[in-house]
This record gives structure tokens, sequence and C-alpha cells, in this order.
């Protein structure tokens, strides 16, 4: 399978809104709800910050959230933070018992 | 809360056995719930995922590193393996041990990770 396709980066002043997208195929973004989303800091291990395309762990600040439109998901980071500059990846249940994650976006606070 | 932490080797050799383990703690590993997986993240990319298992022992590979990889699980311990026979430098990655949350297929909890490195 192949890792799902990100832009490489995004930036956003603060208090502004980015919007990552996350393509992937009909086997995998189109066909299952499970899209999720994760951001790590440098040196860091991703923290799950969206998941099932929409749904926000506890403790997530409602600023992000999730959507998916066919074979596209996408995380919007609303009212960007200092804090909120990271990388961010996807990751999508791709059936057969496999999954596949993104190829990540670094977001930048300008 | 539950915490993951990955232990094993920083240095193996090429051709060698790269051997991990994660211990879980603050829950079951025998959770009905949850399967426990291996991610990689070579130096400065992205992630990848390299399998999972689930407590009976049922295991699901990703299929480009299949033939190589091996994941056990000890409930015992409360402990899961990895094992990625005929390492290359290909193989150093910060390697990641993460809870799959069955029900919703994402990754909910993390190791902090473990830095191993393949080189003579």
């Amino acid at each position: 399978q192949s890792a799902l396709t990100q832009p490489p980066s995004a930036s956003g002043s603060p208090g502004q809104s980015v919007t990552i997208s996350c393509t992937g195929t009909s086997s995998d973004v189109g066909d299952y709800n499970y899209v999720s989303w994760y951001q790590q800091h440098p040196d860091k291990a991703p923290k799950l910050m969206i998941y099932e395309v929409s749904k926000r762990p506890s403790g997530v600040p409602d600023r992000f959230s999730g959507s998916k439109s066919g074979n596209t998901a996408s995380l919007t980071v609303s009212g960007l933070q200092a804090e909120d500059e990271a990388d961010y990846y996807c990751s999508s249940y791709a059936g057969s018992n496999n999954y596949v994650f993104g190829t990540g976006t670094k977001v930048t606070v300008l | 809360q539950v915490q993951l932490q990955e232990s094993g080797p920083g240095l193996v050799k090429p051709s060698q056995t790269l051997s991990l383990t994660c211990t879980v703690s603050g829950g079951s590993i025998r959770s009905s719930a949850y399967y426990w997986s291996w991610i990689r993240q070579h130096p400065g990319e992205g992630l990848e995922w390299i399998g999972y298992i689930y407590y009976t022992g049922s295991t699901y590979y990703n299929p480009s590193l299949k033939s190589r990889v091996t994941i056990s699980v000890d409930t015992s311990k409360n402990q899961f393996s990895l094992k990625l026979s005929s390492v290359t430098a290909a193989d150093t990655a910060v390697y990641y041990c993460a809870r799959i949350y069955d029900s919703s297929g994402c990754f909910d909890y993390w190791g902090q990770g473990t830095r191993v490195t393949v080189s003579s």
C-alpha cells in the first residue's frame, strides 16, 4: 500500500486557520471512516488529535477539527497558536488488517 | 492512564535481528478492545506502520516487512515484542509501540520511542 499524500508544509499567522489535506484511495480513506490525525513535536512521540474522521479525544482543544470528502480527509486548526507548530500525520485503516500513514505536513506558525 | 515503554538495544549490527519490547502499564494487555502495534520513523521522515498483535497472539503485518517481522505477546508480563530480522542500515529508525483502539481504528496511546541504529 502507498502512503497517504499530504502537503509537505502549511503555515498561518497566530489566530488564523490552516487546513491540511490527506489524500488516499477508494481502498483506504474513501472506504473507511477510520481516519485519524496525529501531532508530533520535535523529538516527541505522536499524539492522537482526531479519530474516526472528526472525533476529538478528551483534552484536545476544539480548535482542531476533521472532515472527509471522498478519498480526501482534512484537518483544520483554527485560531492558530504557537504551540500548534508541529508535524501532523494522518492515518487510515486500509482494509485486510492493514493501516497506512500519511507523508506528513509541517505546520509553521508565522 | 495507560503508559507504554519501549526497551531494547540501541545499536544492532547489519544482518542481525533487531529485538524490542514494549511494556504496558496502567491497563491490561488482555483487554478485548485493543490491539498492540509497532510503528517506526526513519530519520527526518514519516511514520511507517510495522504490524500489530492481539492478546490472543493473532498478528497482522505490513506486507512490505512481513517476511522479516515477528511480533509476539507475553500476557503474564503485560508486554509485547518486535523482532526484525536481517537488518540493514535502512532499518535505522525510531521505533514506537502504540495501542490501537479497535473500534475506532486509531493509535490512541504511544510509547516515547526508542532509537535503533544499524551499524557495524
